[in-house]
């Protein structure tokens, strides 16, 4: 069963819009940690923010936030005031174990966002 | 600056040579670390979880005996594409997990091996 769902193949947002991306996740485990990463056409991986299942506020990075909802099992992406450089891929993953401490991370199919000028 | 750094970036080999691909944690010591595949346009594939002074976990239907992992240090990984096929092409990307911290996953900046 697909652990973590990103229902976006590809989003479009104007620039200085906001965009959400979306999405769920599926684990039994009390204690796991999810995470997005933003992945340009170079190729890297760029750890964008993170969320502890017992955080109890939403995670923010600068114009990153994470709207955590925990009974859901969601755990969307806001970019607020989108750039051109926030065209890329973006991924959701999951970390199960205490505080995602431990074992791989799942990844999500992506969304891959572009932002139009 | 980059914590991971992973190397070559790229690299073209012929069908049967074998490539190895290092990942090297920079600023902090790690036992464990992660070996990841993307095919274009498809999401990030676990491969094996790279123990340091251990024998590397793989996961399902990834063959050990032609990717093979070596932690010989807290701050190295490598992996070996043995025997390459043209059906091995694809983006590998390593990740490092520092010792003791929880959180966040660092990553290398991949390596793309076309196999001719």
């Amino acid at each position: 069963a697909q652990k973590i769902t990103q229902t976006q193949p590809g989003m479009f947002v104007q620039e200085k819009e906001a965009v959400t991306l979306d999405c769920t996740y599926d684990t039994s485990d009390q204690s796991y940690g999810l995470f997005w990463y933003k992945q340009p056409s170079s190729g890297e991986m760029i750890f964008l923010i993170y969320q502890g299942s017992y955080d109890e506020q939403n995670a923010t990075e600068g114009r990153y936030s994470l709207n955590f909802q925990k009974a859901r099992k969601s755990a969307n992406l806001v970019i607020s005031a989108s750039q051109l450089g926030d065209s890329a891929m973006y991924f959701c993953a999951m970390r199960e174990g205490p505080s995602g401490s431990q074992g791989n991370l799942i990844f999500g199919k992506g969304t891959k966002l572009s932002v139009k000028p | 600056g980059a914590v991971v750094s992973q190397h070559p970036s790229w690299v073209i080999c012929k069908s049967g040579t074998s490539v190895k691909i290092e990942c090297r944690s920079l600023d902090f010591q790690a036992t464990t670390m992660f070996w990841y595949r993307q095919f274009p346009k498809q999401s990030l594939m676990l491969m094996a979880t790279s123990n340091e002074g251990s024998k590397a976990t793989y996961e399902q239907g990834v063959e050990k005996d032609k990717f093979l992992i070596n932690h010989a240090s807290l701050t190295l990984s490598t992996l070996t594409v043995t025997s390459a096929h043209p059906e091995d092409s694809s983006f590998y990307i390593c990740s490092v997990l520092p010792s003791g911290r929880a959180g966040e996953l660092f990553f290398g900046e991949g390596s793309r091996l076309t196999v001719l």
